[in-house]
């Protein structure tokens, strides 16, 4: 069964340390993955998607089919990046075209 | 652009009473939208996938008569609670797929039932 795994509940730093939320997936075919965010109270905005291979906000990921992950990097970061992150794989099975969402992780980020 | 609204932004109802919640496409079309529950501090778990012109498909465990689902147009589904109890109460988000290929999400519904 597709599933994604976001190891780290609670994940916090200091102002302009880098950071690297952890996302692993499964499933056999090609992933179509996603990072979603949800600041305070708002509601869910797509930050990154794999295909476009863009920076968003100064976030990036990068798919390694080899490890199976898609972990979120960003080299320094600000406070106003305190949010909910949520890693999320495309469903291509029973329900097809919805998407398998990990717990998120909570990142924090100090002053 | 791709925007998704859901009314109302929050309800509170007595146990036993039905609250239609709406989930709209505001510049788009979507023959599909997804339905999901958040519970506090929790991810999100699909309970439907909703379908114009069609039957609404349930995920496992989650019941299909207590959860109404109308796709009555290209850019409205609606999601029933039908006879409401505590235990039903939740955080309600919507979604749909858009010409962006990426899943654009309502701003949730907070239902508490007392």
């Amino acid at each position: 069964a597709q599933r994604v795994t976001q190891p780290e509940k609670l994940l916090s730093v200091f102002k302009g340390a880098p950071v690297e939320l952890k996302c692993n997936y499964s499933y056999s075919g090609s992933p179509e993955l996603f990072w979603y965010v949800q600041y305070s109270r708002q509601r869910l905005q797509l930050l990154l998607r794999h295909i476009s291979r863009e920076s968003i906000k100064g976030f990036t990921a990068d798919l390694n089919k080899g490890e199976t992950s898609f972990h979120l990097k960003k080299p320094f970061a600000q406070e106003e990046d305190s949010a909910m992150y949520y890693c999320a794989l495309k469903n291509y099975g029973g329900s097809q075209g919805n998407l398998i969402f990990g717990k998120g992780t909570k990142l924090s980020v100090k002053p | 652009g791709a925007v998704v609204s859901q009314h109302p932004s929050r309800v509170i109802c007595k146990s036993g009473t039905s609250v239609k919640i709406e989930c709209r496409s505001l510049d788009f079309q979507a023959t599909t939208m997804f339905w999901y529950r958040q519970f506090p501090k929790q991810s999100l778990m699909l309970m439907a996938t909703s379908n114009e012109g069609s039957k609404a498909t349930y995920e496992q465990g989650v019941e299909k008569d207590k959860f109404l689902i109308n796709h009555a147009s290209l850019t409205l589904s609606t999601l029933t609670v039908t006879s409401a109890h505590p235990e039903d109460s939740s955080f309600y988000i919507c979604s749909a797929w858009y010409s962006g290929g990426a899943m654009s999400f309502g701003p949730g519904t907070r239902l508490t039932v007392l």
